[in-house]
C-alpha cells in the first residue's frame, strides 16, 4: 500500500524557516516525480513545486521561487520542502503527492499544517 | 502561467442526478487535464487523468471529456458519497495550476 506521511509543520513567525518532510513507502520512490501542493484554510488547492526522479529538475510556482527549495533523498525514500522567509500567505496545509501518468497526482499524504503568524 | 477557469463554483443536485462540471484552459494543454475530488478534512483523490482516463478504483459513473481547451467532468448518477468539492488541474506546463473548485451540495 502506498503511504505518504508529511511532518515538520508548525507555528512560525514571519521571516522564519521550516523544513517539511514526506516519508514514502509502499512503492519504488526513486521512479516517480514528486510534488508539494498546499491549501490555505478554507481555500482551494495550489501547486507549489515538483522534482524529477533523480532530483535533477525542479519547478516552482512563482510565489515561492527563491524562498522554497524542494529536494529528495531516494536512499531514505523521503521528500523535503525547505521553506525560508515565510510569509503570512504561506499559511496552509501542505500535501506531498506522488506523480502518476500525465503528471497527475495519484497518491497524497494527509498534509502538515504550516501557520505563519507573530 | 496557464489559467484554469472552472464552473460552476457551486452546484446543488439530488441523488440520481446527472451533473457536469466544466473547466476551461487559457491556452492549449493537449490532454494534460486531471480531475480530483476532495471531501472535508481529507486529501484530494484523483478521479480522471489525461482528460478522460479513469483512475483505477474510481466508479464508472465518473467520466471526463475534452473539446479543445474545454474540459468536462460528468457524474452520470449522483450517489450520496459524491457530494464533495471537485478540482480540475492542468499538468501540461509548470506551475500545474488548479481550477478554483466546484462545491457539489445536496439539494
Amino acid at each position: 500500500e502506498v503511504q505518504l506521511v508529511e511532518s515538520g509543520g508548525g507555528l512560525v513567525q514571519p521571516g522564519g524557516s521550516l523544513r517539511l518532510s514526506c516519508a514514502a513507502s509502499g512503492f519504488t520512490f526513486s521512479t516517480h516525480w514528486m510534488s508539494w501542493v498546499r491549501q490555505a484554510p478554507g481555500k482551494g488547492l495550489e501547486w507549489v513545486a515538483n522534482i524529477k526522479q533523480d532530483g535533477s529538475d525542479k519547478y516552482y510556482v512563482d510565489s515561492v521561487k527563491g524562498r522554497f527549495t524542494i529536494s529528495r533523498d531516494n536512499a531514505k525514500n523521503s521528500l523535503y520542502l525547505q521553506m525560508n522567509s515565510l510569509r503570512a500567505e504561506d499559511t496552509a496545509l501542505y500535501y506531498c503527492a506522488r506523480d502518476h501518468k500525465y503528471e497527475s497526482s495519484d497518491n497524497w499524504g494527509q498534509g502538515t499544517l504550516v501557520t505563519v503568524s507573530s | 502561467d496557464i489559467q484554469m477557469t472552472q464552473s460552476p463554483s457551486s452546484l446543488s443536485a439530488s441523488v440520481g442526478d446527472r451533473v457536469t462540471i466544466t473547466c476551461r484552459a487559457s491556452q492549449s494543454i493537449s490532454s494534460y487535464l486531471n480531475w480530483y475530488q476532495q471531501k472535508p478534512g481529507k486529501a484530494p483523490k484523483l478521479l480522471i487523468y489525461a482528460a478522460s482516463s479513469l483512475q483505477s478504483g474510481v466508479p464508472s459513473r465518473f467520466s471526463g471529456s475534452a473539446s479543445g481547451t474545454d474540459f468536462s467532468l460528468t457524474i452520470s448518477s449522483l450517489q450520496p458519497e459524491d457530494f464533495a468539492t471537485y478540482y480540475c488541474q492542468q499538468s501540461y506546463s509548470t506551475p500545474h495550476t488548479f481550477g478554483q473548485g466546484t462545491k457539489l451540495e445536496i439539494k
